[in-house]
């Protein structure tokens, strides 16, 4: 059974860093193209960050040159550092599995972990 | 960048159908046939119920079916039910390796 876990959501103030963790079973996270996807509290969905099979990455602009996704293969986990963090990078973050037979759609999504941005 | 139009709400009685609109640019929606459509009840992650313009995941019902014209993409909920009652977001690919999701629709069942 396929299953994302996120975790390292929290509080942190403006121009913190943290680390976002997604653990996932049933299939390899290197063989699929994975995204980070954000919903602040009562808005609708933001696209973060994607990386493809081969690592290649993509940010939306917003967060580029602050947030780095990256995997460990070992441990089948993907990650979202953020530094520099905003207020407007207060949300819910979700993980999600690109889809093996769509473009840049996603199939399964974590439960999702909050991160509030505030002193 | 700029999210996708759709409307804020749309709203049906059991067992009508009702459309829900998602209008981008040449840049996405009118660009690529990748598309896709989610569902998202309160306090859960979205669940994906269309892929690639028209296509249905195994599973989702055929109830939901999608098109697309031009820069805008439609959602259709045929037979509408008190479980669609969700919001609906569509995505599209944006040139040069970016995503774009809509502004969100709240389906309400009357």
């Amino acid at each position: 059974e396929v299953q994302l876990v996120e975790s390292g959501g929290g509080l942190i103030q403006p121009g913190g860093s943290l680390r976002l963790s997604c653990a996932a079973s049933g299939f390899t996270v290197s063989s699929n193209y994975m995204s980070w996807v954000r919903q602040a509290p009562g808005k609708g969905l933001e696209w973060v960050s994607l990386i493809y099979g081969d690592g290649t990455t993509s940010y939306t602009d917003s967060v580029k040159g602050r947030f780095t996704i990256s995997r460990d293969s070992s441990k089948n986990t993907l990650y979202l550092q953020m530094n520099s963090l905003r207020a407007e990078d207060t949300a819910v973050y979700y993980c999600a599995r690109g889809t093996g037979y769509g473009y840049w759609s996603f199939d399964y999504w974590g439960q999702g972990t909050l991160l509030t941005v505030s002193s | 960048q700029s999210a996708l139009t759709q409307p804020a709400s749309v709203s049906g009685s059991p067992g009508q159908s009702i459309t829900i609109s998602c209008t981008g640019t040449s840049s996405d929606v009118g660009g690529y046939n990748y598309v896709s459509w989610y569902q998202q009840h309160p306090g859960k992650a979205p669940k994906l119920i269309i892929y690639d313009v028209s296509n249905r995941p195994s599973g989702v019902s055929n109830r939901f079916s999608g098109s697309k014209s031009g820069n805008t993409a439609s959602l259709t909920i045929s037979g509408l039910q008190a479980e669609d009652e969700a919001d609906y977001y569509c995505s599209s690919y944006r040139s040069i390796s970016t995503l774009v999701f809509g502004t969100g629709t709240k389906v309400t069942v009357l």
